[in-house]
């Protein structure tokens, strides 16, 4: 199976700073029609998972344009321009290339 | 609006069956691959199984190969998961999220609210 291993898993952020949060994948996420499948998904407290960002950079609606999504082949970034306090949750990346889909660890934000 | 609705969860004894649904409504739910997630209390999220849009096509983790079963009625708009020999470590939160629509490749961008099954005796 594809690891997906997440950094850093805990990540406090001051109100109106900047986060970053790398993942990689122990295999290139490439498909064989070029497209990578690398999502990002934000779980809030008691909530379901909600999708951010599929392949590797495309916001889904009604995400706020401070989610940005970059990488390639093995290694990809979600960054968040300008933290605020409803960001507050457990970050994950998900690659949908290869089967068995593979879920990181999470990165627990927090409001420092 | 989207919306996928979980239910038949609850407490099973280990060694034990479940069958769990997943009422789909506000789009053409036979167009889209489908898939099932779980989440142990406290812990990350774990890809059970998915199916495709027609039901041609199955597949499953490792973990629960050979126990569990997907399935889907596209005539009633709803996925299945039949779970079976069930164990402690199965013990999650189960989440059914919408795949790609057919041709495309897509995981999880609508999920249902989750339906919780507790292993234990």
């Amino acid at each position: 199976d594809v690891v997906m291993t997440q950094s850093p898993l805990s990540l406090p952020v001051t109100l109106g700073q900047p986060a970053s949060i790398s993942c990689r994948s122990s295999q290139s996420l490439v498909y064989s029609d070029g497209n990578t499948f690398l999502n990002w998904f934000q779980q809030r407290p008691g909530q379901s998972p909600r999708r951010l960002i599929y392949e590797v950079s495309n916001r889904d609606s009604g995400v706020p344009d401070r989610f940005s999504g970059s990488g390639s082949g093995t290694d990809f970034t979600l960054k968040i321009s300008r933290v605020e306090a409803e960001d507050v949750g457990v970050y994950y990346c998900l690659q949908g290339t290869h089967w068995p889909y593979t879920f990181g660890q999470g990165t627990k934000l927090e409001i420092k | 609006e989207v919306q996928l609705v979980e239910s038949g969860g609850g407490l099973v004894q280990p060694g034990g069956s479940l069958r769990l649904s997943c009422a789909a409504s506000g789009f053409t739910f036979r167009s889209y691959a489908m898939h099932w997630v779980r989440q142990a209390p406290g812990k990350g999220l774990e890809y059970v199984s998915a199916i495709s849009s027609n039901g041609g096509g199955t597949f499953y983790a490792n973990s629960v190969k050979g126990r569990f079963t997907i399935s889907r009625d596209n005539s009633k708009n709803t996925l299945y998961l039949q779970m079976g020999s069930l164990r402690a470590e199965d013990m999650a939160v189960y989440y059914c999220a919408r795949g790609g629509i057919v041709g495309t490749r897509s995981q999880g961008d609508y999920w249902g609210q989750g339906t919780l099954v507790t292993v234990s005796s």
